[in-house]
């Protein structure tokens, strides 16, 4: 079964881009469209954003002036990059496949954003 | 965006009873198109991520235990615990996939009492 495994930078400063990666094993990639979600502390859900096998994407129009989703299919891996973060984007950052519900989730990264 | 609602936010509910989460959509999450609710639910332990429990408002996923179950069409949706067990203690979450972008209720924590 498909199990994403995710890493990236946990601590960043005010102003600087966020980067995370998700790789993904155990099924074929290009079958599914692939997600980022993210969580605050203590908080609720939050989509960013999702990308499909050919490189489409669809952003939350929230953060979408500020979030790139891209994709390497010969490495069946994804990325997430958020440029200028601030505090508030504070959050446990997740990947997960997407067939408009989510599962399975990667771990988690923890990502805070601190002067 | 819509908006979803659960209630309550919290509830105890003893050990081998029943556990009612409400989940209520600022509009429609049914298709015309294929009849579908576009609604799932998710159990999220401590420290973990989410996992999926129910698709399609009542289908439940491989390898989820029957005593959980979903229903409700619309805007008004339902997931019941038949026969809580200590390991349920989580929070759950309802989102809807109906239209871009997919949002998440604010959560139901449930509690053994």
């Amino acid at each position: 079964q498909v199990q994403p495994q995710q890493w990236g930078t946990g601590l960043l400063k005010p102003s600087e881009t966020l980067s995370l990666t998700c790789a993904v094993h155990g099924e074929p990639f290009s079958d599914y469209y692939w997600s980022w979600i993210r969580q605050p502390p203590g908080k609720g859900l939050e989509w960013i954003g999702e990308i499909d096998h050919g490189g489409t994407t669809k952003y939350n129009p929230s953060l979408r002036s500020r979030v790139t989703i891209s994709i390497d299919t010969s490495n069946n891996q994804f990325f997430l990059s958020l440029t200028s973060v601030t505090a508030a984007d504070t959050a446990v950052y997740y990947c997960a496949r997407d067939y408009g519900w989510f599962g399975p989730w990667g771990q988690g990264t923890l990502v805070t954003v601190s002067s | 965006d819509i908006v979803m609602t659960q209630s309550p936010d919290s509830l105890a509910v003893s050990l081998g009873g029943r556990a009612t989460i409400n989940c209520k959509s600022s509009q429609t999450v049914l298709s015309s198109s294929n009849n579908q609710n576009y609604l799932a639910w998710y159990q999220q332990k401590p420290g973990q991520p989410p996992k999926l429990l129910i698709y399609w408002a009542s289908t439940r996923e491989s390898g989820v235990p029957e005593r959980f179950s979903g229903s409700g069409s619309g805007t008004h949706f339902t997931l019941t615990i038949s026969s809580l067990q200590a390991e349920d203690v989580a929070v759950y979450y309802c989102q809807q996939h109906y239209s871009i972008p997919p949002t998440f209720g604010q959560g139901t924590k449930v509690e053994i009492k």
